[in-house]
């Protein structure tokens, strides 16, 4: 099973609101990423974490605030957005946050779109 | 000069024609090599690794050669559900961060 879950699927938010982002994997990952893509472009990454501890951070704004409270959890907590953060935003897991044979799984994202 | 670079198509193809896409690198450290597909507005899946030996499942090959540092997927017998963007995906050595590739555009036509 290689599945990894995320709520809400869809989410519209204004500039003034304060939401969360919900991931959850079941498979004894180790690292947990979030990504954020935009239309017809890659996935950008903007945080990893690894065993629990934030390894990576890709120069996010502090509008952007992630929180993993367990190996199976991680969250990604948003105020204060401005429309261009609009885009899907991507969870993955993978087994060990490195190393020649760890591969990443991608959860379905969720959608947002901030007014 | 990009991490991962890939001809963004689109690629225009009639059902059963075979298909190639190649993909370079310009990290010669990085250790792991994918190829991602991704449906419109869904997430990436991973369609295959790829190994110096070159690896095969099905209809879909994979090749790699670390000294041209280059990067193949050939898709024979092309269905009309292979229609997608297809992700060439490098792992930078021990850090676990991907290094996307802009996309390559597979159009299946009947």
């Amino acid at each position: 099973d290689t599945e990894v879950t995320q709520t809400p699927k869809h989410l519209v938010m204004g500039m003034t609101n304060k939401k969360s982002l919900k991931c959850e994997q079941h498979m004894g990952h180790r690292a947990m990423y979030w990504y954020k893509q935009k239309a017809k472009k890659p996935p950008e990454l903007m945080f990893v974490y690894s065993y629990e501890k934030l390894s990576i951070n890709e120069s996010v704004p502090s509008r952007f605030s992630p929180e993993c409270p367990n190996s199976s959890l991680l969250n990604l907590h948003l105020h204060a957005l401005q429309p261009e953060d609009s885009a899907l935003y991507l969870c993955a897991s993978s087994q060990f946050g490195g190393g020649i044979t760890d591969t990443q799984y991608f959860g379905p994202g969720t959608r947002l779109t901030v007014l | 000069r990009k991490e991962v670079e890939q001809d963004p198509g689109p690629f225009n193809v009639p059902e059963g024609a075979t298909v190639a896409f190649n993909c370079t690198y310009s990290n010669s450290a990085s250790q792991s090599f994918f190829w991602y597909r991704q449906d419109c507005r869904k997430e990436p899946k991973l369609l295959m690794s790829v190994y110096s030996s070159g690896n095969e499942d099905g209809r879909f090959t994979a090749q790699l050669n670390r000294a041209s540092q280059y990067i193949s997927l050939l898709i024979r017998d092309s269905k009309l559900s292979d229609s997608a963007t297809y992700l060439c995906v490098v792992n930078e050595r021990n850090t676990g961060k991907l290094i996307f590739g802009q996309g390559t555009t597979l159009q299946v036509k009947p």
